[in-house]
């Protein structure tokens, strides 16, 4: 239940296309879903988090579309470009054991935009 | 600001001996996080921390320990490293536990 599952592991998308990634998650009791970029050799970064209260929060390019009712989560990236290439992880969390927040991250996946 | 730094960025250890990864921040959070990242797979919870002389386990503790002595330092200390333990070595802060700030990370190798 304290699983975050994320799809695809991998991905090749073409520059100005768009990139879609899918976490799916089963405790209803996780109440704020980040996604995370990371870059070669770098620690992972905040890029765009959503809470469960709206269905869609967008920042420039990147989109977060959010299903309460299916328990999954997405991240679309428009007009890709091959700076985006990087390895992307959603997260959830909610309040353990005790009233701390901890985050539970998928997998990953890597993406690849080519020019 | 700093933020998150780690040290040292590369290690290489023998089977058994010890060593502490270092790990500062300077944004004043409350919390912070020790995660590994092995190839191919997401971030695994070692140990966290919701304040000085507050620490507890996360989802795979053994073989590590911690401790928290003041706001701004975590260290990780490995006792007897063991090749399991080789892995990216990732640490973490955060104002609420929510937004986590990640440091440029610990590569280490056990061999």
């Amino acid at each position: 239940q304290q699983q975050v599952k994320q799809s695809p592991q991998s991905l090749i998308v073409q520059k100005g296309g768009i990139s879609i990634i899918n976490c799916a998650y089963e405790n209803t009791a996780f109440d704020y879903f980040p996604w995370y970029q990371q870059f070669p050799g770098k620690g992972p970064a905040l890029l765009i988090a959503i809470r469960p209260d709206v269905s869609e929060k967008k920042e420039g390019r990147f989109t977060i579309s959010f299903n309460k009712s299916a328990k999954q989560f997405s991240l679309h990236i428009m007009d890709s470009q091959p700076g985006d290439s990087a390895t992307y992880f959603c997260a959830a969390s909610t309040n353990w054991a005790g009233g701390y927040n901890k985050l539970i991250f998928g997998a990953g996946t890597r993406l690849a935009v080519h020019p | 600001n700093a933020g998150v730094t780690q040290t040292p960025k590369f290690r290489i250890l023998k089977i058994g001996q010890s060593m502490t990864l270092q790990c500062t921040q300077d944004m004043n959070h409350n919390y912070m996080y020790w995660y590994r990242q092995d190839p191919g797979m997401g971030l695994k919870l070692i140990y966290y921390s919701v304040g000085a002389g507050i620490t507890d386990k996360g989802e795979v503790p053994n073989g590590y320990n911690v401790s928290r002595s003041t706001t701004e330092d975590f260290p990780l200390r490995l006792e007897l490293a063991a090749p399991s333990q080789t892995s990216v070595y990732f640490c973490a802060s955060s104002h609420q536990g929510r937004e986590q700030y990640f440091g440029p990370g610990t590569r280490l190798t056990v061999t």
